[in-house]
């Protein structure tokens, strides 16, 4: 069983410069969310999907943030014209929407560091 | 607004004794609260999930309690170790999501000293 992937773990920047994230989920789970963790805060949601279609974003995820999940299997979270503020961990998590208890299954997270 | 709160202040214990963490939320009606562990630099894994007609869950040196009334939940750890240092989270699933979405408190550290 492999897990929550994500790729890459660190990701160095400029401002001004793209980045994006890829997260492979657990191959069962139709549901995918991808979470913004800074330090000493717990993940704040950003954006959710059930199988390919993107059913919510939110307002902390400005026009420059992007998420696709192409044929309902891997996703990316893409960040264009980057920020410094936009430095943190990028969580993704997945989960079955036949279980109606929202357990998530974590990756170990992609940090990006925008000098 | 919904809020959740946990004790943003570190909890240091002594290994042996029972640490107990503190969870509280408002204005949110949460059919579940779930407890999940977060090493450093690492994503967060699911620990116990428990229901709002449930008063308390154990899963070996694990225990959570959920008050609806106080709005509360405790989780507790019993005979701590070393090992249980780490970056406790809770997260609320709201009553009337169908998306499964959670939202996290800012989580609490807890530091076991031999």
């Amino acid at each position: 069983d492999t897990g929550v992937s994500q790729n890459p773990r660190h990701k160095i920047t400029k401002r001004g410069q793209n980045v994006t994230f890829r997260c492979d989920p657990i191959s069962e789970h139709n549901r995918l969310y991808w979470y913004r963790q800074t330090l000493g805060q717990g993940p704040e949601f950003l954006t959710y999907f059930q199988n390919e279609a993107q059913l919510e974003k939110s307002r902390l995820l400005s026009d420059r943030f992007s998420a696709e999940r192409p044929k309902g299997s891997f996703s990316t979270l893409e960040i264009q014209r980057t920020e410094q503020g936009d430095s943190a961990m990028y969580l993704c998590a997945s989960s079955f929407a036949g279980v109606r208890t929202g357990e998530l299954f974590f990756g170990e997270g992609s940090r990006l560091t925008v000098l | 607004s919904q809020k959740i709160e946990q004790n943003s202040e570190a909890l240091n214990i002594q290994e042996g004794k029972t640490a107990t963490l503190t969870c509280n939320y408002t204005n949110y009606s949460p059919a579940y609260l779930q407890w999940y562990r977060q090493d450093p630099g690492r994503g967060p894994v699911f620990l116990l999930l428990i229901r709002e007609n449930e008063k308390e869950k154990r899963k070996e040196r694990l225990k959570v309690t959920f008050d609806t009334t106080l709005k509360q939940s405790l989780f507790h750890i019993t005979a701590s170790q070393p090992a249980d240092s780490a970056t406790y989270l809770c997260a609320l699933l709201h009553g009337s999501s169908n998306t499964g979405k959670l939202i996290f408190g800012q989580g609490t550290t807890l530091q076991v000293k031999p």
